[in-house]
């Protein structure tokens, strides 16, 4: 199996662009996290998914931020306009109902200039 | 709100010794997780805990719970310079699939 995929793996930007991350979880799995990493807050969930459907978006620190699930292989996380205080790795997870264990991707390095 | 609080969050030791990594929690708990992050990369799954008293071992590691004292440790014997790596314990609530994680151990083992 493949594992998370993520990409891109780097992303660098200048404030106030679009910013789209994304993510393939593993086949079969169904359920997908979105966490975000810094040195000062750690990590953080940001939203997940069950069956494609957001089921927790409270963790979305505001309207600049958005997630989508278009079918069980694909989910975006969206940023706009950015912000150099959103520079992170953004972290997709998945799991399996039943096992609860998560599954992280290799990450995408984010930096707003 | 869940809190999840570790303890050392830095911990540098010598090959050959043993020490403990202490992760508490604030509310009750169906599984706690501990998960190992080498520098720049992703994290990685270790172990699973589920039950009271339940225990866990992977060759230089173990891992245990009390969830009554709402208290799991992370045992490290022998240390060796390729366990160095940050470690985070992880616990869902029951009924959900969220995790909230520690703050992470930051371990570096000196050769």
């Amino acid at each position: 199996d493949a594992g998370v995929i993520q990409s891109p793996r780097h992303e660098v930007t200048e404030m106030g662009q679009e910013v789209t991350l994304r993510c393939k979880p593993i086949s079969g799995h169904d359920y997908l996290f979105w966490y975000r990493q810094t040195m000062m807050r750690g990590l953080e969930l940001l939203i997940y998914f069950n069956n494609n459907v957001p089921i927790d978006d409270s963790g979305m620190p505001e309207d600049r931020f958005s997630a989508k699930m278009p079918n069980a292989s694909f989910s975006t996380l969206k940023i706009q306009p950015s912000e150099p205080r959103d520079s992170a790795v953004y972290f997709c997870a998945s799991s399996l109902a039943g096992s609860h264990t998560q599954y992280f991707g290799p990450g995408t390095r984010l930096t707003v200039l | 709100e869940l809190k999840v609080e570790q303890n050392p969050l830095f911990l540098s030791m010598q090959e050959g010794k043993n020490y403990t990594i202490y992760c508490n929690y604030s509310t009750t708990s169906d599984r706690l997780y501990w998960y190992r992050q080498d520098p720049g990369k992703s994290l990685e799954s270790l172990f699973v805990l589920l039950s009271n008293g339940a225990v866990k071992q992977e060759g230089r590691l173990m891992a245990s719970l009390d969830t009554k004292a709402r208290l799991s440790t992370l045992h490290i014997t022998a240390a060796v310079h390729d366990l160095s790596a940050t470690y985070f314990c992880a616990v869902g609530r029951r009924g959900g699939n969220k995790l909230t994680f520690g703050t992470g151990t930051q371990l570096k083992v000196e050769l």
